[in-house]
């Protein structure tokens, strides 16, 4: 079946500029998360969604990144004014809801690299 | 919080030989999930290996396994009989067994397999 797919695979953006960075999770999937991958910061939790809420989005680094998803499927992170710290690869990753068993495997997909010139 | 740490920043091998890849971490809590993440140029993350920390035996699949030191906080991951295609980013990460679940990696090592 389909994976997880991001969109675009990479986006060039001036400073200042607004982005919008698009996930669409494995179908099913309730749980989806947002993790960046920068030189400096390595890989780092950004939000997590259980279906529409985020509970726990401790990991947004400012008040200018914000993440939304509906009907429980796609996932959209929306980086407003642009800043060159924020250039990284955005990655995306979906899972079915924990259960007794323990976790089940994150799956990711394959980033989006956004470069903020 | 915690924290994991990959202390080899780069490894290099030939193939066929049989590499391990350190970890630590630290934690206060006492049930959670360990995992291997590999990477490969295409950005792909890719699960190798996890290890539920109530779980005494050490993990294993196929060429992978894990020596999980869980009172010495150690988490190291031994490839045996290494192809080419192991080559990549590898991955340590932590998982609470409560909240949201989100991983938290390690800085990876960069292993490379050659011919």
């Amino acid at each position: 079946g389909a994976g997880v797919s991001q969109s675009p695979s990479n986006k060039v953006t001036e400073k200042g500029k607004d982005v919008e960075l698009r996930c669409d999770p494995i179908s099913g999937h309730t749980a989806l998360y947002w993790y960046r991958q920068s030189l400096g910061q390595g890989l780092e939790f950004l939000i997590y969604f259980q279906g529409n809420s985020a509970p726990d989005k401790s990991g947004l680094p400012s008040d200018r990144f914000s993440a939304e998803r509906t009907g429980g499927s796609v996932s959209t992170l929306t980086i407003q004014r642009t800043q060159q710290e924020d250039s990284a690869v955005y990655l995306c990753a979906s899972s079915p809801k924990m259960t007794d068993r323990g976790p089940y495997e994150q799956y990711f997909g394959p980033g989006t690299r956004l470069t903020v010139t | 919080a915690q924290t994991v740490t990959q202390s080899q920043p780069e490894m290099s091998v030939q193939e066929a030989e049989t590499v391990t890849l350190s970890c630590t971490y630290d934690t206060s809590e006492n049930n959670y999930y360990l995992f291997w993440y590999k990477q490969p140029p295409s950005r792909q993350m890719i699960l190798v290996i996890r290890q539920e920390a109530y779980k005494q035996q050490n993990a294993t699949e196929n060429r992978f396994s894990v020596n999980f030191q869980k009172a010495a906080k150690s988490f190291s991951l031994k490839i045996s009989d290494s192809q080419l295609g192991d080559t990549a980013m590898y991955f340590c990460a932590f998982m609470n067994s409560q909240g949201a679940q989100k991983l938290v990696f390690g800085q990876g090592t960069r292993l490379t397999i050659n011919p």
